[in-house]
């Protein structure tokens, strides 16, 4: 199963909405994470499960879809966003697929 | 606190081995799948192996089978990678990593990873 991203960057300001896209080649049901890594940091979790929020995360971040298609919102993006973002499948359990990544800029 | 902490890195000739550590704390190790993910300078993440929480159950990526060997010893709640053979494309920071209990499907603890260099 391959994933990918979309878009590989994007520009924002803070108080902005970004929607981040991941795709994979094949449906992978709601087996999808995304990750939040920032420099020279290991990656956060966010979301599971598609559309779960890890405990601790803000609610203005969001999961969303099933089968090939799923989405990270952001609302109201704070300094603290800015970072790389990864989906993740997990439909192949354990052999984990990571995304390319995608990397918000102020 | 619930931590995990990796050591080993280094630099490396090609070639080489290494083993690296993961050292985890504050949560019953023994009882977690866990992983080892590595990240290359400036790319993204790519996963690497897997160790189901009895070591019953082992899988690797295929750019690493046959070099790398995953281990655990739940009695020191410790977590390794041997590398063997190493090569330049190798050079990542690498990071071991939870399966979380209630998180399916996601990594919910990560190390903060220590790098591996492999160079002439």
């Amino acid at each position: 199963i391959q994933m990918t991203q979309s878009p590989s960057s994007v520009s924002a300001s803070v108080g902005d909405r970004v929607t981040i896209t991941c795709r994979a080649s094949q449906g992978v049901g709601s087996w999808l994470a995304w990750y939040q890594q920032k420099p020279g940091k290991a990656p956060k979790l966010l979301i599971y499960g598609a559309s779960s929020l890890q405990s601790g995360v803000p609610s203005r971040f969001s999961g969303n879809g099933s089968g090939t298609d799923f989405t990270l919102t952001i609302n109201n993006l704070q300094p603290d966003d800015f970072a790389t973002y990864y989906c993740q499948q997990s439909n192949s359990f354990p052999r984990i697929v990571f995304g390319p990544g995608t990397k918000v800029n102020i | 606190d619930v931590d995990l902490v990796e050591s080993g890195g280094g630099l490396v000739h090609p070639g080489g081995s290494l083993r690296l550590s993961c050292a985890a704390s504050g949560f019953s190790f023994s009882t977690y799948s866990m992983n080892w993910v590595r990240q290359a300078p400036g790319k993204g993440l790519e996963w690497i192996s897997y160790i189901s929480d009895s070591s019953a159950t082992i899988y690797y990526a295929e750019s690493v089978k046959g070099r790398f060997t995953v281990s655990r010893d739940n009695a020191k709640n410790s977590l390794f990678l041997q590398m063997k053979s190493l090569r330049d494309e190798d050079t990542a920071v690498y990071y071991c990593a939870r399966n979380g209990s209630e998180t399916p499907g996601g990594m919910d603890v990560w190390g903060h990873g220590t790098t591996v260099t492999v160079s002439s």
